[in-house]
């Protein structure tokens, strides 16, 4: 079945130490790829995303995320976690259609939490 | 607007009540998407309205929510007789292409 896989339920990593945070998808073809934030009580935040070309992406805050298609992965990284990354990220895929207009799925998430 | 806009924030509902969650896309936005998020979940696809065609509503959970968007702008989700398991965010997200901008979401608790 067309999955979004976080592994990692819970991180925690110490101010100014770097992140990766993984993600795999299970698809048939090459999907449309996101990065989203979400601070407690709010909505939604793009970080990035991947549509083709180049396979390691910028993103807004620093971050950024690398596609390996012998890996159905696209792991976020940041070189440097500051506190203020404290939040809940999820990979998410177009599994299907065209552009960023079909149904998009995702990951379970996962929780960074950033200590001094 | 500058982005999108749900209202409202937060709703309680007793069981079986009905309830009508608003969704205000970004101007100019075709797509809308609708999403449930259950606590300590990713969200879940609800709809997809592409103007006021909705062409995707299989993500629905029963046939008591209902999604429209009559004018292709403002769109409503509405629940009937809801229930416990109805308890979750509602996220309204629209798009131009090339990624979603996502709402503040409702939040539904029913009791």
């Amino acid at each position: 079945a067309q999955s979004v896989t976080q592994p990692d339920i819970h991180i925690t990593v110490s101010e100014g130490a770097s992140l990766e945070l993984r993600c795999n998808y299970s698809y048939g073809a090459t999907p449309y790829l996101f990065w989203y934030v979400q601070s407690p009580g709010q909505g939604l935040q793009l970080l990035l995303k991947y549509f083709s070309g180049d396979t390691l992406v910028q993103g807004i805050k620093g971050f950024e995320a690398e596609f390996k298609r012998s890996q159905s992965s696209f792991n976020l990284r940041k070189p440097s976690v500051h506190w203020s990354d404290a939040a809940e990220y999820f990979c998410a895929a177009n599994l299907g259609g065209s552009g960023g207009y079909q149904k998009v799925t995702f990951g379970i998430g996962t929780k960074l939490q950033v200590i001094p | 607007g500058a982005g999108v806009s749900q209202s409202p924030r937060y709703k309680v509902a007793k069981r079986g009540q009905d309830v009508a969650l608003r969704c205000d896309p970004i101007s100019g936005h075709v797509s809308l998407f609708w999403y449930q998020q259950a606590l300590g979940q990713g969200p879940e696809f609800l709809t997809y309205f592409q103007n006021e065609a909705q062409l995707d509503k299989s993500g629905l959970p029963s046939d008591r929510f209902f999604a429209e968007r009559p004018e292709g702008s403002v769109s409503t989700l509405k629940i009937q007789r809801t229930q416990q398991e109805d308890s979750a965010v509602y996220l309204c997200a629209s798009s131009l292409g090339g990624g979603y901008t996502f709402g503040s979401g409702t939040r539904l608790t029913v009791v």
